[in-house]
């Protein structure tokens, strides 16, 4: 069985741009999370994807969005990037089952310069 | 305010002596715990757990503790091997209902472990 996949590995941007980010669940799996692992820092629940709908998200600003698609794939948006954006973004995925545990996926380290 | 604490940011083993992780938590809502470890560039990846109605959960060599009234958990590595080698990350977990935030699942700064051969 296939774990979470997320893509791509890394990714560089400038100042101002905007970045994709893109997670593929465990198959069978509805529920997408999104973290951000700053360096040196535990990690910070950023959004909650289930059954195509966003059901919560953390403290950060609103430039940082998503969807999930049909298929519970989903997509982080950040736009207008900031230097502080530099990070792992880690993308988990879960079936809701009491304990929550979840599973990730490898991540992307996002480097803003 | 962090709920869930990770105190001490590494620990040194040697090989095959006990490895004792350490967290707190300040949340008395939280319904599970759980370990998880990262190896460099990847994931973390999920390791055990515990209920917050129990007190132990073993699973091969790791085992969690859980002390409620200190708020306090605990894992267990024995014996310690290098390939455990890692950063252990402690999270606390609640369900607060689909529709009503889901899983609140909030995670320590992480215990980076080295276990020495």
């Amino acid at each position: 069985e296939a774990g979470v996949t997320q893509s791509p590995t890394h990714l560089i941007k400038t100042r101002g741009q905007q970045a994709t980010l893109r997670c593929s669940p465990i198959s069978g799996h509805t529920s997408v999370y999104w973290y951000q692992q700053a360096l040196g820092l535990g990690l910070q629940f950023l959004l909650w994807y289930d059954e195509g709908e966003e059901r919560n998200r953390g403290n950060f600003p609103p430039r940082f969005s998503g969807r999930q698609f049909p298929n519970y794939s989903s997509e982080l948006n950040v736009n207008a990037l900031e230097l502080e954006d530099s990070a792992l973004y880690l993308c988990a995925s879960t079936q809701n089952n009491p304990g929550g545990e979840q599973y990730f996926g490898p991540g992307t380290r996002l480097t803003v310069t | 305010d962090q709920q869930v604490k990770q105190n001490s940011p590494s620990l040194s083993v040697q090989e095959g002596r006990i490895s004792i992780l350490n967290c707190d938590y300040t949340n008395s809502m939280f319904d599970y715990f759980l370990w998880y470890k990262k190896y460099p560039a990847e994931g973390p990846t999920f390791l055990i757990s515990i209920s917050s109605i129990k007190d132990k959960n073993e699973d091969g060599r790791f085992t969690v503790f859980l002390n409620k009234s200190a708020k306090h958990l605990s894992l267990h590595i024995v014996p310690s091997q290098p390939g455990d080698s890692a950063v252990y990350f402690c999270a606390a977990s609640c369900f607060k209902g689909k529709n009503t935030g889901g899983f609140k699942t909030i995670f320590g700064a992480g215990t980076r472990l080295f276990v020495k051969a």
